[in-house]
């Protein structure tokens, strides 16, 4: 089945420690995102890759890092930098309609908790 | 630039009744539009989209009419159930976006028994 993977589901890490979370996708999408998501409040980009070896910084990109060297993997690191990492962080790819729009599919996403 | 604007939540309705959720934009293009749902703990799933003026989504009983006129695309459903309890997130894309979908703050909606 063809699909986005974020692994693990649940994550812990201790303050001060770096973590990356891991998004795969075999949809054969260009463009991929990492947005995070805090109790109660809707999406905030965080990064986002049009192409692999390129990626642009969201709105809320400080604290964090991408790489994109293939075109299925899009990791997120969590930096200790991060000054309040705990939260619920969704990755997504997505097609272009051929209309200039990108409909977006999403994977289960990963809670992370920093105690 | 481009936004989204959805009503607040949560709306509580009872098993049964019409549901309206509202969803106003603002672009500078030609956008399409799209309503995703989120069970709790899980990621966004589409749940219906339009690509032009007029155009009509529907999906599991939900419907969403594309109005250029008055840059919306309203959600409804004829009779919800408890299982449609989630959370609700308008958006919409457009070339001017920069492959950037721009967000709704996300409605969340509670069915009562």
């Amino acid at each position: 089945d063809g699909g986005i993977t974020q692994s693990p589901k649940y994550l812990f890490r201790k303050e001060g420690q770096n973590v990356t979370l891991s998004c795969e996708q075999n949809l054969n999408h260009d463009a991929m995102y990492w947005y995070r998501q805090d109790p109660g409040q809707g999406l905030r980009l965080i990064y986002y890759s049009q192409i692999v070896n390129d990626f642009q910084k969201g709105d809320i990109a400080e604290g964090y890092s991408v790489s994109r060297e293939k075109k299925e993997s899009f990791p997120l690191t969590v930096t200790s930098a991060q000054k309040n990492p705990t939260a619920f962080y969704l990755c997504a790819s997505s097609i272009d309609l051929g209309v200039g729009a990108q409909e977006a599919f999403f994977g289960q996403g990963t809670r992370l908790t920093v105690v | 630039g481009d936004s989204v604007t959805q009503m607040e939540g949560p709306v509580t309705l009872s098993e049964e009744a019409f549901l309206t959720i509202n969803c106003t934009y603002t672009a500078t293009g030609y956008p399409s539009l799209f309503w995703y749902v989120q069970y709790p703990g899980e990621g966004l799933q589409l749940l219906l989209k339009a690509t032009k003026a007029d155009d009509k989504g529907s999906n599991k009983g939900f419907e969403a009419t594309y109005r250029k006129e008055t840059t919306s695309f309203h959600l409804e459903k004829g009779s919800v159930q408890v299982s449609d309890s989630a959370v609700y997130f308008c958006a919409l894309s457009e070339g001017d976006s920069n492959y950037q979908l721009i967000w709704g703050a996300g409605t969340k909606l509670i069915i009562k028994p």
